[in-house]
């Protein structure tokens, strides 16, 4: 079945660890996003990726760092891990950063960082 | 940026309607977006919205009047099963999304 998927589904970390969350998509679609969900304040935007070879910062992206080597794969990198970042991450899709294109969200990993 | 604000919670019967507002301030407004989030779940797209006026999905419809900032997500002859949290998305001019807080609607029988 054609989707989004997302690894490790949960994590618990050591303050100061590094981690890379992964994400991989088989609908080829061009455009992939990193968000981070805490209760109270919805989903907020950390790296954005419109096509392979370029990324962008969102609204949060201090502590964070992604690649796009290719068109399937947007990992999602926390340099060393600090209690703040712990939250629920999403991962998702779009066939084109523009027009009527949906964004299309991976299950999510929780993170908790200790 | 995008300022985004809609209830924290409502609660209705099963079979009745149900209506969540959502008022936007935005530096660049390019469509706004209802998801829906069942607890423990990823966000699966509802609606989407780029003029004013009405857009009509089976037993949801979704209104959006640009010069008022102003969105609505409505929810007819609820279900149990529509008891989850909704997000209004605003989408800006270079095709980010920014949510909302999300309203908790609970059903009950």
């Amino acid at each position: 079945i054609a989707g989004i998927t997302q690894a490790p589904t949960s994590q618990i970390l050591a303050a100061g660890r590094r981690m890379t969350l992964r994400c991989t998509q088989d609908m080829r679609h061009n455009a992939m996003y990193w968000y981070r969900q805490d209760l109270g304040l919805g989903l907020r935007l950390i790296h954005y990726s419109n096509t392979a070879g370029t990324t962008g910062k969102g609204e949060v992206p201090d502590g964070y760092s992604v690649s796009r080597a290719n068109t399937d794969d947007f990992p999602l990198t926390l340099a060393s891990a600090v209690p703040s970042q712990t939250s629920v991450y999403f991962c998702a899709s779009s066939e084109v950063a523009g027009a009527t294109d949906t964004q299309y969200f991976g299950p999510g990993t929780r993170l908790t960082v200790l | 940026g995008q300022n985004i604000d809609q209830p924290t919670e409502m609660t209705a019967t099963e079979g009745a309607i149900v209506q969540i507002n959502c008022t936007y301030q935005t530096s660049g407004f390019n469509g706004l977006f209802w998801y829906q989030q069942h607890a423990g779940e990823a966000p699966t797209f509802l609606s989407y919205n780029v003029l004013d006026g009405l857009e009509e999905k089976g037993r949801f419809s979704s209104f959006l009047s640009r010069s008022k900032g102003y969105s609505y997500l409505l929810l007819k002859e609820l279900q149990m099963k529509d008891s989850a949290s909704y997000l209004c998305a605003v989408r800006d001019r270079d095709y980010k999304l920014s949510f909302g807080a999300g309203t908790t609607v609970t059903v009950r029988a």
